[in-house]
């Protein structure tokens, strides 16, 4: 089945900087990508998502990119804020029916 | 609001006493599954459910059970919870089960099984 891996497990930026968190996963047929974030006590919830027909999506600070080939997909987020500090989640979808299979989350830390 | 809501929110019990944590969504979405969170290890599926009374195992099912009567509702069941089960609980919802629709995440219940 498809197995994803995510990295780092953590990561401490300044305000300001930019944060990449990577990811990698094994079905080539999976085709579709998305991100979430978790904030303290809370659930996921979804930031960013991306389809394998495409190689790169931006929304305000934050893009994904996808290498198809390589099967690795990344999350960028620019100009970093206190309130970007969560734990966040890649997965990845296999066609069909919804079945997200998570990487296993990277905290991101932003000091002012 | 649209939401989900899961309770208890938190819960410690004792090994073999059964216990249900349940979930509702007010969306009227189709698609509803439960997860466990543990460190390092990410968010695994333990079972979903595509409508009512249609049901399935996630990866990791063993020791859980789930029904779904009604299309709001999708109750976790663990009949002889063990210590091994101790985690954090994730149920979400999906308008449908298809690709790359959104899933929305209760605010998650916290079990320890002494």
């Amino acid at each position: 089945g498809e197995n994803v891996e995510q990295h780092p497990s953590t990561l401490s930026v300044q305000e300001g900087d930019s944060a990449v968190i990577k990811c990698t996963y094994s079905d080539s047929a999976s085709n579709y990508f998305p991100w979430y974030k978790q904030e303290l006590g809370k659930g996921p919830q979804l930031i960013i998502d991306i389809r394998s027909n495409v190689g790169e999506k931006k929304d305000q600070r934050i893009a994904v990119t996808l290498n198809k080939t390589a099967k690795h997909f990344s999350l960028h987020i620019t100009e970093t804020q206190p309130e970007d500090s969560a734990v966040y989640f890649c997965a990845a979808s296999l066609t069909g029916f919804q079945k997200l299979v998570f990487g296993t989350g990277t905290r991101l830390l932003v000091s002012p | 609001e649209a939401q989900v809501t899961q309770n208890p929110r938190y819960l410690i019990t004792v090994t073999g006493k059964k216990l249900t944590v349940t979930c509702s969504q007010n969306m009227n979405h189709e698609y509803m599954s439960w997860y466990r969170q543990d460190p390092g290890l990410g968010l695994r599926q333990i079972y979903y459910s595509m409508n009512v009374e249609v049901t399935d195992k996630g990866d990791v099912p063993e020791g859980y059970k789930v029904s779904r009567k009604e299309k709001r509702n999708f109750p976790l069941i663990l009949e002889s919870p063990s210590p091994n089960q101790t985690s954090l609980y994730f149920c979400a919802s999906s308008s449908s089960g298809a690709v790359n629709n959104e899933q929305f995440f209760g605010p998650g219940t916290r079990l320890t099984v002494l």
